[in-house]
């Protein structure tokens, strides 16, 4: 099993300010066709998580240009450019390297 | 624009099985590009992925699970189901269940609200 281990586990931000969370993997997760198999998601209070980032890099359909992936292999980086009061929520990365077996990373809880 | 709705005891005892049940609306469950899945969140920690279906049957497991667990789907309802057996404390936390897509892009689009599962006498 792949497992996937974030950090920090807690962020305390300034809005404006950038922010960072990074993601490592038990093992790689760049596929032979080249992709890096690593999403983002956001659980903002009381919902759902949703998808921020897929392959590494690609910013799901109307999430801000604020958010960047970056990464390949065993480490993986989120950064907020410039932090906003919405963006308060608990952060996961999650591999989908294997075959339809998925692990998500602990967690990072960024509050402001 | 597809929705995913939970539903199922909130209550239940030790050592008896956990049964929730997902339906689409929206969408079809037999579409061939998604499978289904169901993940789990206890009180105040991570998600943890429990399984997937695919409309023609086809089931994957978390292998820590896997011995408890059983999905099935009803394409004539679209609804797909979970089962877990042998239940303790430990198997208390909010099920979401989930569509996501599998192949060169690989993630989780449209998730339920979430249920509340305690297990408790």
């Amino acid at each position: 099993d792949i497992v996937m281990t974030q950090s920090p586990l807690s962020l305390p931000v300034t809005p404006g300010e950038p922010a960072s969370i990074s993601c490592r993997s038990s093992q790689s997760l760049l596929h032979s066709n080249g992709n890096n198999y690593l999403d983002w998601y956001v659980q903002k209070p009381g919902h759902s998580p949703q998808l921020l980032i897929y392959l590494g890099s690609n910013r799901a359909p109307g999430v801000p240009d604020r958010f960047s992936g970056s990464g390949s292999g065993t480490d993986f980086t989120l950064k907020i450019s410039r932090v906003e009061a919405e963006d308060v929520g608990v952060y996961y990365c999650m591999q989908a390297l294997q075959t339809l077996m998925y692990s998500f990373g602990q967690g990072t809880k960024l509050e402001i | 624009q597809l929705q995913l709705q939970e539903s199922g005891p909130r209550l239940v005892k030790p050592s008896e099985t956990l049964s929730l049940t997902c339906t689409v609306s929206g969408g079809s469950i037999s579409r061939t590009d998604s499978y289904w899945g169901w993940i789990r969140q206890p009180p105040g920690k991570g998600l943890e992925w429990i399984g997937s279906i695919y409309y023609s049957g086809s089931t994957y497991y978390t292998p820590s699970l896997k011995s408890r667990v059983t999905l099935s789907v009803d394409t004539s309802k679209d609804q797909f189901s979970l089962r877990l057996s042998s239940v303790t404390a430990a198997d208390t936390a909010v099920y979401y269940c989930a569509r996501h897509i599998w192949g060169y892009y690989r993630y989780f689009t449209y998730w339920g609200q979430g249920t509340l599962v305690t297990v408790s006498s």
